[in-house]
């Protein structure tokens, strides 16, 4: 079973801090890595995704890719109360598939 | 560009009867195109896949005689839920990709609410 594995949270910062989202995953043979977010009530729409081990910097967003801990993380600089979301890490396992298996979420919350 | 539309966006059905839902691919074409579910607080659970022209693939524990998905053209494909019960109330979420999955484009949802 592969699985992907998120805080659910909820992770509350203030405005301008920096908002750091993990996400760990049990395929080691993993691909692919993917940051969504969701606001409730609505479908998610991509962030940001991410292939090699590594930083990955996208405006206020760097992914993070660490493959030998099996684990990926999000970093959002300079939070802003729209940031507030969902947010689900979503991952590609090996062997050409474009299947996305998502984890959980999880909820922030940015304070003004 | 890259948009994904659903109608409808809800929908309220009695238990037993059927309903369908569509997936569109508005500016482009779609080599593949995914339905998700997603309860409460949960996550995303990928229920199929389709290519046009082919029988949807489905994933385990999803029953295929329940979901039925049609995938007519490269721009549309639909899920219907048959006979549906309280317990198939969820966010029916389609994505549509072109080439590869970070050109996978979700669409805004359906929720269905069955009585």
């Amino acid at each position: 079973q592969k699985e992907v594995e998120q805080n659910s949270g909820p992770l509350s910062v203030p405005e301008g801090a920096i908002a750091s989202l993990n996400c760990t995953y049990s395929d080691r043979g993993s691909q692919s890595f993917f940051w969504y977010r969701q606001y409730s009530g609505k479908s998610p729409e991509l962030i940001m995704f991410i292939y090699s081990n590594g930083d990955k910097e996208d405006g206020r967003f760097t992914a993070q890719l660490n493959k030998a801990s099996q684990y990926v993380s999000l970093l959002i600089r300079d939070s802003q109360p729209s940031d507030s979301a969902t947010y689900l890490c979503a991952v590609i396992a090996q062997g050409g598939s474009e299947k996305l298996v998502f984890g959980k979420g999880t909820k922030l919350t940015v304070n003004p | 560009g890259a948009v994904v539309s659903q109608h409808p966006s809800w929908v309220i059905c009695k238990s037993g009867t059927s309903v369908k839902i569509e997936c569109r691919s508005l500016d482009f074409q779609a080599t593949t195109m995914f339905w998700y579910r997603q309860f409460p607080k949960q996550s995303l659970m990928l229920m199929a896949t389709s290519n046009e022209g082919s029988k949807a693939t489905y994933e385990q524990g999803v029953e295929k005689d329940k979901f039925l998905i049609n995938h007519a053209s490269l721009t549309l494909s639909t899920l219907t839920v048959t006979s549906a019960h309280p317990e198939d109330s969820s966010f029916y979420i389609c994505s549509a990709s072109v080439s590869g999955p970070d050109t996978q484009y979700f669409g805004p949802g359906t929720r269905l609410t069955v009585l």
